[in-house]
């Protein structure tokens, strides 16, 4: 079955940099754009963007554009999400999900980021 | 931005009873290939969001039919028959006609 497992929680200072992860499996990797969203406490979700694994190309929504760097592994069937310059307000759960005509039908489980000095 | 509008917020209910969510959209829905991707979720606390509904009317597989969707261009709604215990937590829209891809605030059902 499609399964997206992404890394574990994060704790992150102001400034810094994470890299969340995404693993695949249950289908060919390259054959479905993964997309990024995250949830902030008492906030509506976002997309970031996305990744298409067959070519690495990647689209990024335009607040986070120059602080959000999506990448891909084809060997292990992993995506990554990088968000630099973190601030409190990057506080969130951060999902991959497979898109597929306008939806997803599968999510990661969700990464936990919190942003604390 | 397309703007995605829930209605209501909270959704005190008894079980048994039916429910309907209403979702709205700033522009219409409908993509230039004909289709109309929009999306309905569940969220439960602790878990993934899981899928009910694709392209207004969808129902996913494992979706019990008690839960219906329904509408056109920029009106939809989500309706739950009879309110199960397992149906408690929250729902929520999402377009996928236009980029970015945008969500409603999200809706809680909850045992009124």
């Amino acid at each position: 079955q499609v399964q997206l497992v992404q890394s574990g929680a994060e704790v992150k200072q102001p400034g810094a940099s994470v890299k969340v992860s995404c693993r695949a499996s249950g289908y060919t990797f390259t054959d479905y754009r993964i997309d990024w969203v995250r949830q902030a406490p008492g906030q509506r979700r976002v997309w970031l963007g996305w990744i298409l694994p067959n070519s690495g190309e990647a689209y990024y929504v335009q607040p986070f554009q120059g602080r959000v760097t999506m990448t891909r592994d084809t060997s292990s069937n992993t995506a990554y999400m990088e968000l630099s310059r973190l601030t409190s307000d990057d506080t969130a759960v951060y999902y991959c999900a497979r898109d597929f005509m306008g939806s997803y039908a599968h999510w990661g489980q969700g990464t936990l980021l919190t942003v604390s000095p | 931005d397309v703007v995605m509008t829930q209605s209501p917020l909270s959704l005190p209910v008894t079980l048994g009873q039916p429910a309907s969510i209403s979702c709205r959209s700033s522009q219409s829905l409908v993509h230039s290939d004909g289709g109309t991707y929009l999306n309905w979720f569940q969220q439960r606390p602790g878990q993934s969001p899981r899928r009910l509904i694709y392209e207004v009317s969808n129902r996913d597989s494992g979706v019990p039919d008690r839960f219906g969707g329904s509408g056109s261009g920029t009106d939809f709604t989500l309706k739950i028959s009879r309110v199960e215990a397992e149906d408690l937590g929250i729902y929520f829209c999402m377009q996928g006609t236009h980029w970015p891809y945008t969500f409603g605030q999200g809706t809680k059902l909850e045992i009124k």
